[in-house]
C-alpha cells in the first residue's frame, strides 16, 4: 500500500517560473489537502479538496492553484514563483469514519531564487 | 477563536520526566483527536487518536479528552530525548471529515 506519494522530493526554481507539486493517494479518500510549512513553523493550509471536482482555498491560497479531477490525484500549481514560497509543501489525506487518520506524503522542498 | 489552538512551546522537559502536551478547539460537536509527531525535517507521523472522554494509554503515551471543556491533551511519560519533536494535535470536524490541525508545540527533552 503506497499512501500518498509525493513527486518531486527537491525542487529549485527561478523567479517566475511555473511547476505542479504531483500528489497521489491509492486509499479512496474524499478528503485531500496542500500545506505548506517554514523553517520552525507550523503547517499552514494552502487549499483542500472534498472529492473529485471540489477544492476549496485554505489561509494562504495566493500563488497557488489546485484541481481534482479524480479521486487519486491533487496537484498543485505555482505559477510565477517567488521566493516567498522557497517552503516545504506536503499533502495529505483522510478518509470517513471517526478513527480513520490523515496521512501525509514525505515532503517536497522547493526553493526558489 | 481559531479551530484548533497549541501552544508553540518550546516546551523544556528534563529526561525521565513527563512531558504534558495541550490542545483546546473550538467546534463542540467534533468526534475524533488525534495527536501527531513532527521530527525536523520529516512528514507528521500519528502518535494516536482518541474519541471517548477519559484515558487512552498507548505504552509511554497517554491521551485525555475532555468534550465538555474542549481539551484534549498528551502526556510523554519517561521522556526521552528521541521525543524531542513538534506535536501537532488534529481534530475532525463534526460538520464534515475535514481534519484541522493545530500550529504544533516544540517539545525539547534535556538529557
Amino acid at each position: 500500500n503506497a499512501g500518498v506519494t509525493q513527486t518531486p522530493k527537491f525542487r529549485i526554481l527561478k523567479i517566475g517560473q511555473s511547476m505542479t507539486l504531483q500528489c497521489t493517494q491509492d486509499m479512496n479518500h474524499n478528503y485531500m489537502y496542500w500545506y505548506r510549512q517554514d523553517p520552525g513553523m507550523g503547517l499552514k493550509l494552502i487549499y483542500y479538496s472534498v472529492g473529485a471536482g471540489i477544492t476549496d482555498k485554505g489561509e494562504v491560497p495566493n500563488g497557488y492553484n489546485v484541481s481534482r479531477s479524480t479521486t487519486e490525484d491533487f496537484p498543485l500549481r505555482l505559477e510565477l514563483a517567488a521566493p516567498s514560497q522557497t517552503s516545504v509543501y506536503f499533502c495529505a489525506s483522510n478518509g470517513r469514519g471517526l478513527n480513520t487518520e490523515a496521512f501525509f506524503g514525505q515532503g517536497t522542498r522547493l526553493t526558489v531564487v | 477563536q481559531k479551530e484548533v489552538e497549541q501552544n508553540s512551546g518550546p516546551l523544556s522537559v528534563p529526561e525521565g520526566a513527563i512531558a504534558s502536551l495541550n490542545c483546546t478547539y473550538s467546534d463542540r460537536g467534533s468526534q475524533s483527536f488525534f495527536w501527531y509527531r513532527q521530527y525536523s525535517g520529516k512528514s507528521p507521523e500519528l502518535i494516536m487518536f482518541i474519541y471517548s472522554n477519559g484515558d487512552k494509554e498507548d505504552g509511554r503515551f497517554t491521551a485525555q479528552l475532555n468534550k465538555a471543556s474542549q481539551y484534549v491533551s498528551l502526556l510523554i511519560r519517561d521522556s526521552q530525548p528521541s521525543d524531542s519533536a513538534t506535536y501537532l494535535c488534529a481534530v475532525r470536524m463534526n460538520r464534515d471529515d475535514k481534519i484541522i490541525f493545530g500550529k504544533g508545540t516544540r517539545l525539547h527533552i534535556l538529557p
